[in-house]
């Protein structure tokens, strides 16, 4: 399994980046894959998810702003994100979400990609 | 919802670190727990409360009861040195949950 991010850079307050995350080595098209951010210095946060059924679910702090989407002959997801603030500055994940007991982990994670919003 | 862990623990080489994760209910939610090294994405040590990903060593334990998951580390070593973070599923407002993180460190 392989995971690899891009897209990201500087970009200035306002102003939109669109990441994309290259998947490799499984069957793309049957999992449910997800986006989180770490921004410098702080913990894990999930931003969004998208279900194999292309059912999409925002972070309450992107909804509106950032739209996640998928191209299964591609193998990739992405990351629309528009509207940007300085506090969506982070390195932004793509990670496969596995169903466990009911329940839904991230069992591969990609190495990150970091956007910085900044004047 | 809110998943709140302990900002730092520190351990002796050898002995036991215990990394607890405190929600709501938590017991009643499949927990899991990821390890992340300084400059490196995280890694999922423990998944559905208990279980082991293939390649994760024997000392890697977990529990979750009441209002607190815990992971145990025994008999620590250097190299398990880390930021440590619980999740769970499917709670409200947010599908996705992480715990505050804590840092491990080997003395």
């Amino acid at each position: 399994v392989q995971l690899v991010e891009s897209g990201g850079g500087l970009v200035q307050p306002g102003g939109s980046l669109r990441l994309s995350c290259g998947a490799s080595g499984f069957t793309f098209s049957i999992y449910n894959m997800n986006w989180v951010r770490q921004a410098p210095g702080k913990g894990l946060e999930w931003v969004s998810s998208m279900s194999r059924d292309n059912d999409m679910y925002y972070a309450d702090s992107v909804q509106g702003r950032f739209t996640i989407s998928r191209d299964n002959a591609k193998n990739s997801l992405y990351l629309q994100m528009d509207s940007l603030r300085v506090e969506d500055t982070a390195v932004y994940y793509c990670a496969r979400a596995k169903t466990f007991g009911g329940s839904y982990a991230h069992d591969f994670w990609g190495r990150g990609t970091l956007v910085t919003v900044s004047s | 919802y809110v998943l709140t862990q302990p900002p730092s623990v520190s351990v002796a080489p050898g002995q036991t670190a215990r990394i607890t994760c405190g929600g709501n209910n938590i017991g009643g939610k499949s927990v899991h727990w990821y390890q992340q090294k300084p400059g490196q994405a995280p890694v999922l040590v423990v998944y559905d409360d208990t279980a082991r990903p293939s390649g994760i060593p024997e000392r890697f334990s977990a529990s979750n009861s009441g209002n607190t998951a815990t992971l145990t580390i025994s008999g620590v070593e250097a190299g398990d040195e880390a930021d440590y973070y619980c999740q769970v599923w499917g709670t409200s407002p947010d599908h996705f949950v992480f715990g505050t993180g804590t840092t491990v460190t080997v003395l």
